[in-house]
């Protein structure tokens, strides 16, 4: 148990499907984090949540949409996904935005889009 | 720019012998430099980080890394492989003059033989 709980761990979904990704974090962070990590890609940044408020988008495109209702719950919807976003996406936690560089990650989303 | 550099995609070592894993990192201030650990399908996990204190910095399961700064190295070591090593490394560095984002490296992916 991680403290960073990521559902569902596998997800197999269509290009003209909607899904979301779901990330609850106990650890009582006020920092969210969605990371993408692609076979011999570094990690990258998508998004940052502080205090429920969206601080950073790197350049993401818009067929992934973030919701943060409260620190501890973060989603990651998708729709019209294309296959080069097949990948395994990654929720973290961390105190006061992260400064400290000790994030706390859930084991992960693994998703194949046909 | 900054920037980390894992020298090495790939490192194979016998189980019972040293390990070395090696980054580099370019910065203009003074950075906090991390080792992560992803096990097979798991999230990342913080083995140790550099914050400006001791050079030598321990952390978890005997790894250990050391900052150079002559040399902008922050090389993992761990004297005697064990089996549950086998994992992929990621050296990370947090840039405070922008505002902790962590910039992470490409990966070095350890297997342990028996």
């Amino acid at each position: 148990e991680t403290g960073v709980t990521q559902t569902p761990r596998h997800l197999v979904m269509g290009m003209t499907n909607k899904k979301s990704l779901k990330c609850e974090q106990h650890l009582g962070h006020n920092a969210m984090y969605w990371y993408k990590q692609s076979a011999k890609k570094p990690l990258e940044l998508m998004f940052v949540y502080n205090f429920k408020e969206q601080t950073e988008n790197n350049s993401v495109p818009s067929r992934f949409s973030p919701e943060c209702p409260n620190s501890s719950h973060l989603f990651l919807h998708l729709h019209t996904l294309q296959p080069e976003d097949s990948a395994l996406y990654l929720c973290a936690s961390s105190q006061a935005g992260g400064g400290t560089g000790e994030l706390f990650f859930g084991e992960g989303s693994r998703l194949t889009v046909l | 720019a900054q920037s980390v550099t894992q020298l090495d995609s790939h490192v194979s070592v016998s189980e019972g012998t040293p390990v070395l894993l090696r980054c580099n990192y370019s910065s203009s201030y003074s950075p906090s430099l991390f080792w992560y650990v992803q096990h097979p399908n798991k999230g990342l996990q913080l083995l140790l980080k550099y914050t400006s204190a001791a050079t030598l910095v321990k952390g978890i399961n005997g790894f250990e890394a050391e900052f150079k700064k002559s040399e902008t190295s922050f090389h993992l070591t761990k004297p005697s492989a064990h089996m549950s090593d086998a994992a992929e490394y990621f050296c990370v560095v947090t840039l405070y003059n922008q505002g902790g984002k962590l910039i992470f490296g490409q990966g070095t992916e350890l297997s342990v033989k028996p």
